[in-house]
C-alpha cells in the first residue's frame, strides 16, 4: 500500500480563520513534507519531517504552522492567509530519514485551497 | 541548489502517437523521479530513476547521470496519458525540486 490521505479535499476560508489540513499515511515512513503548487506551476517544497522533527522550513510564513504529532500523521495549521496563498497543498512522504533526495517520494491528492 | 528543465514545455498528440519528454538538470543527483499529474491534480508516481533504464507497460525512462538528463517515453498514448508530467531531482543535503513540467494533451 502506497497510499498518503489527505482532508479536506477543497477548502473556502476567510483571512480571518483558522483550518488544518491533515495527512495521515501507514506505509512506516519517516519523512513527511508539505508543498505548495500554484496554478500551472510545479509544487514547491514547504517543510520536511524526519523522524517526527522539523528538518526544513523553506521560509515559509508564520501564518503556516507544521505539526507532526507521530509519524503517521501531519497537519498544516492555516491562520490569517491572504488570498495570495490559495493553491493545492500537496502532502508526500518517503520510506527513511531526511538525507536529502535519495528517496522515493509518495504523494496524496492534495487540498485545494480558497483564501478569500 | 539544482536546475531543472523540462522539454518541450506543451505536446499535443494524436492518440495512437509516441512521443519523448526530456529532463535535464544542472548537477549530479542522487534522486530523480518522473510523475504524472492527472487533471484533479494527483500526482502520481511513474519512475524512481535516478541512472539506468526501467519499462512499465508503455512507459519507458532513460537516465544518463553522467550527462545529466533523463527521457520519458510514452508509446500508443492514450486520452488518459493528458496531464502535466514532472521531473523531480534530489541529492544529499538539498532539496527535492521539480522541473516546471510539460503538458500533455491527447486528442482521440
Amino acid at each position: 500500500d502506497t497510499e498518503v490521505t489527505q482532508t479536506p479535499k477543497h477548502l473556502v476560508m476567510g483571512m480571518t480563520n483558522k483550518k488544518s489540513l491533515k495527512c495521515e499515511q501507514h506505509m512506516g515512513h519517516r519523512a513527511m513534507y508539505w508543498y505548495k503548487q500554484k496554478a500551472k506551476k510545479p509544487p514547491e517544497l514547504m517543510f520536511v519531517y524526519s523522524y517526527e522533527k522539523l528538518s526544513i522550513n523553506e521560509s515559509v510564513p508564520s501564518r503556516f504552522s507544521p505539526e507532526c504529532p507521530n509519524s503517521s500523521l501531519l497537519n498544516l495549521h492555516l491562520h490569517a492567509l491572504q488570498p495570495e496563498d490559495s493553491a493545492l497543498y500537496l502532502c508526500a512522504s518517503s520510506q527513511d530519514s531526511w538525507t536529502g533526495g535519495g528517496e522515493t517520494q509518495y504523494f496524496g491528492p492534495g487540498t485545494r485551497l480558497l483564501v478569500l | 541548489g539544482i536546475q531543472v528543465e523540462q522539454s518541450p514545455p506543451d505536446l499535443i498528440l494524436q492518440e495512437g502517437a509516441n512521443s519523448t519528454l526530456r529532463c535535464n538538470f544542472s548537477d549530479s543527483v542522487n534522486n530523480l523521479q518522473w510523475f504524472h499529474q492527472n487533471p484533479w491534480g494527483q500526482l502520481i508516481n511513474l519512475f524512481y530513476i535516478p541512472s539506468g533504464t526501467k519499462q512499465n507497460g508503455r512507459l519507458s525512462a532513460t537516465t544518463v547521470a553522467t550527462e545529466r538528463y533523463s527521457l520519458l517515453y510514452i508509446s500508443s498514448s492514450q486520452t488518459t496519458d493528458s496531464g502535466v508530467y514532472f521531473c523531480a531531482v534530489g541529492n544529499y543535503g538539498q532539496n527535492f525540486v521539480f522541473g516546471p513540467g510539460t503538458r500533455l494533451s491527447v486528442l482521440p
